[in-house]
């Protein structure tokens, strides 16, 4: 399969610990986003990186969250201390500049 | 900061009637405009896209949408739906100036049978 690729599908942790996500994205793919879904809402955007430079954080974004992608092709999306309403689906997507999104499955973070 | 604006969350119809689902947005510069479409279980995907030329765009399974410029809107057809399109489905715009690809919070559409 050669779409984009998120690990793990599910996380659940303990509030207060951090946990870190991946998503690699198509390969030729220049820019890579970051959202967060609740049941019932759209995707919320977080933040996205062209190449390896991370262009634009949301405000949902605080500072226990932080995102890398060092060689401009698989990223990494970190939480610190954990809390409860950070539960959500985490998603990926991929796109070569404003062509259409590719998104991933999905991490489903639980934080009890 | 842009917005989408989505009516009506929860759509229940019967199969062989016809969708429309509605989508505003707040940016007045050039933008790309998305529906896509979220089947349960499954990862979002791709219903049909407008970037310029015919305002009138055709997707995937019988789907079409309508730019209309004046109106800041990108509503969303099928004429006649059938069971396998029960699903989720989400605007979203992606304006030239900072390319945040934002969506709407979605229509829950349940077809009966």
């Amino acid at each position: 399969d050669t779409g984009v690729s998120q690990d793990p599908r599910h996380k659940i942790t303990k509030r207060g610990q951090n946990v870190t996500f991946r998503c690699d994205p198509i390969s030729e793919h220049n820019r890579l986003y970051w959202y967060r879904q609740t049941l019932g809402q759209g995707p919320e955007f977080l933040t996205y990186f062209q190449n390896e430079a991370q262009l634009e954080k949301s405000r949902l974004l605080s500072d226990r969250f932080s995102a890398e992608r060092p060689k401009g092709s698989f990223s990494t999306l970190e939480i610190q201390r954990t809390e409860q309403g950070d539960s959500a689906m985490y998603l990926c997507a991929s796109r070569i500049s404003s062509a259409e999104a590719f998104f991933g499955q999905g991490t489903r973070l639980t934080v009890v | 900061a842009q917005s989408v604006s989505q009516h009506n969350h929860h759509v229940i119809l019967s199969e062989a009637a016809s969708l429309e689902l509605g989508c505003n947005y707040s940016y007045g510069g050039t933008v790309n405009l998305f529906w896509y479409v979220q089947y349960p279980g499954q990862h979002l995907q791709l219903l049909l896209k407008y970037f310029s030329g015919d305002p009138l765009v055709k997707g995937i399974k019988g789907f079409e949408a309508e730019f209309i410029k004046s109106k800041f809107s990108f509503n969303l057809r099928k004429p006649s739906v059938q069971w396998s399109d029960t699903a989720e489905y989400f605007c979203a715009v992606d304006d030239y100036g900072n390319n945040r690809l934002a969506f709407g919070k979605g229509n829950q559409v349940v077809v009966i049978p």
